[in-house]
């Protein structure tokens, strides 16, 4: 029972590439969403999707963009990456309805230099 | 101002040790509050649950208080294994917003 998996778990990218970080989930949950934390931050909400074909912004959204592209996985990419992007990126999901308890990923270390 | 506010520590205390923590959150239409434990370099995992009457679990104790808009947690007995940063976390219509954690080091 594999959970929530990140793709992957670590990345080094110069400023001005483009990457994609992968998320799938295998627990049929609606509603995914996408984390950064950085120290003394905590977690920040980027994008989540309430459910497949839907979208939403977070607190942090400019830099960013997502895909959810189907109820399983969440894409959160990169176009053009800065260093004030560099940070732990976690993607998380939860069933809708009942208690809205949230499954996390390991994590996506990246550093852009 | 922060939608959830935690004081970050760090809190160092030995074994045995009762230490509780608080977190105020800004929307009062916040439906749902958790704290949340994260050791170092892992993901964030579910504690415990707060409800508005209370709750605990063995040595864990969570209170919420709506009309101040505050959460705490209390732990009695303190292991070693304690040792970890703890999120407080609010939910509201599928945005879950995180405190910024309190970290927690129990000492022998």
């Amino acid at each position: 029972n594999a959970g929530v998996t990140q793709t992957p778990k670590f990345q080094v990218l110069k400023t001005g590439q483009s990457m994609t970080l992968q998320c799938a989930q295998d627990m049929n949950h609606n509603s995914m969403y996408w984390y950064r934390q950085d120290p003394g931050m905590g977690l920040r909400l980027i994008y989540y999707s309430a459910s497949e074909g839907t979208t939403d912004k977070g607190e942090v959204p400019n830099g960013y963009n997502v895909s959810r592209l189907n109820k399983r996985e969440f894409s959160l990419r990169l176009e053009s990456a800065a260093p004030s992007q560099t940070s732990v990126y976690f993607c998380a999901s939860r069933v809708a309805g009942g208690t809205p308890e949230a499954f996390f990923g390991q994590g996506t270390r990246l550093t852009v230099v | 101002r922060k939608e959830v506010e935690q004081d970050p520590g760090p809190f160092n205390v030995p074994e045995g040790a009762t230490v509780a923590f608080n977190c105020t959150y800004s929307n009062s239409a916040s439906q749902s509050f958790f704290w949340y434990r994260q050791d170092c370099r892992k993901e964030p995992k579910l504690l415990m649950s707060v409800y508005s009457s209370g709750n605990e679990d063995g040595r864990f104790t969570a209170q919420l208080n709506r009309a101040s808009q505050y959460i705490s947690l209390l732990i009695r007995d303190s292991k070693l294994s304690d040792s970890a940063t703890y999120l407080c976390v609010v939910w509201s219509n599928n945005d879950m917003r995180f405190g910024a954690g309190t970290r927690l080091t129990v000492k022998p």
